[in-house]
């Protein structure tokens, strides 16, 4: 199999806090993964693609010293929200990628983040 | 940029009908266009992938074609079932597979018994 497993699934804070969102590969190596983040009824909208020992490439509009990405294993990306906003809260997705597989993506439960 | 057009973004049909969401995508370098299923509150679901050099796929009631020439592949989804009913996204390569996938708007897809 190819299980993503994301924590936590939902996540209340306060504006001005940071947050941390974990997502790992349980059963498989991923070299690459990807945050997309996801508003009610909206697509999948891609913010970073994290790549284990190096930095995150972040799309445009998105803000590498809010969303802070690491990778640090081949089995562990993590999204840091920092200093969170209301206009923060939506669903966050993270994909990954079999090392070796060019193509399917295999996604985490989300995580619900609302800030108050 | 990389685009990807999603439409209807509602469809409703009768059980049994068939169902068909087309998708257009801008990078003439994408040749990986995978279709995924959401249900409500639920990870999307990989249901059938399709890369560039095949024409069409079929898997049971589903199948999806590919147009590369015009840009554009579409699912169809035979016999449709109540348990169709979920959002369905389209999805093309940012250039070659290996890269990130980019994602069409959605398609709602309302199955009645």
């Amino acid at each position: 199999g190819a299980v993503v497993s994301q924590h936590p699934s939902w996540v209340i804070c306060k504006s001005g806090t940071s947050v941390k969102i974990e997502c790992r590969s349980l059963d498989f190596q991923a070299t690459t993964m990807f945050w997309y983040r996801q508003f009610p009824k909206q697509s999948l909208m891609l913010m970073a693609t994290s790549n284990e020992g190096s930095k995150a490439t972040y799309e445009q509009g998105v803000e590498k010293d809010k969303f802070l990405i690491n990778h640090a294993s081949l089995t562990l990306s993590t999204l840091t929200v920092t200093s969170a906003h209301p206009e923060d809260s939506s669903f966050y997705i993270c994909s990954a990628r079999k090392t070796g597989n060019l193509e399917k993506l295999f996604f985490g439960s989300g995580t619900q983040l609302s800030v108050l | 940029g990389e685009n990807v057009e999603q439409h209807p973004s509602t469809l409703s049909v009768q059980e049994g009908d068939s169902a068909v969401i087309k998708c257009t995508y801008s990078d003439s370098a994408s040749n990986y266009f995978p279709w995924y299923k959401q249900e409500l509150g639920k990870r999307p679901q990989l249901i059938i992938d399709i890369r560039s050099n095949v024409g069409e796929k079929k898997d049971q009631r589903i199948a999806v074609t590919l147009n590369k020439t015009a840009k554009h592949f579409s699912l169809h989804i035979t016999e449709t079932q109540p348990e169709d009913s979920a959002v369905y996204f389209c999805a093309a390569s940012r250039g070659q597979a290996g890269t990130a996938l980019i994602f069409g708007k959605g398609t709602t897809l309302s199955v009645s018994s």
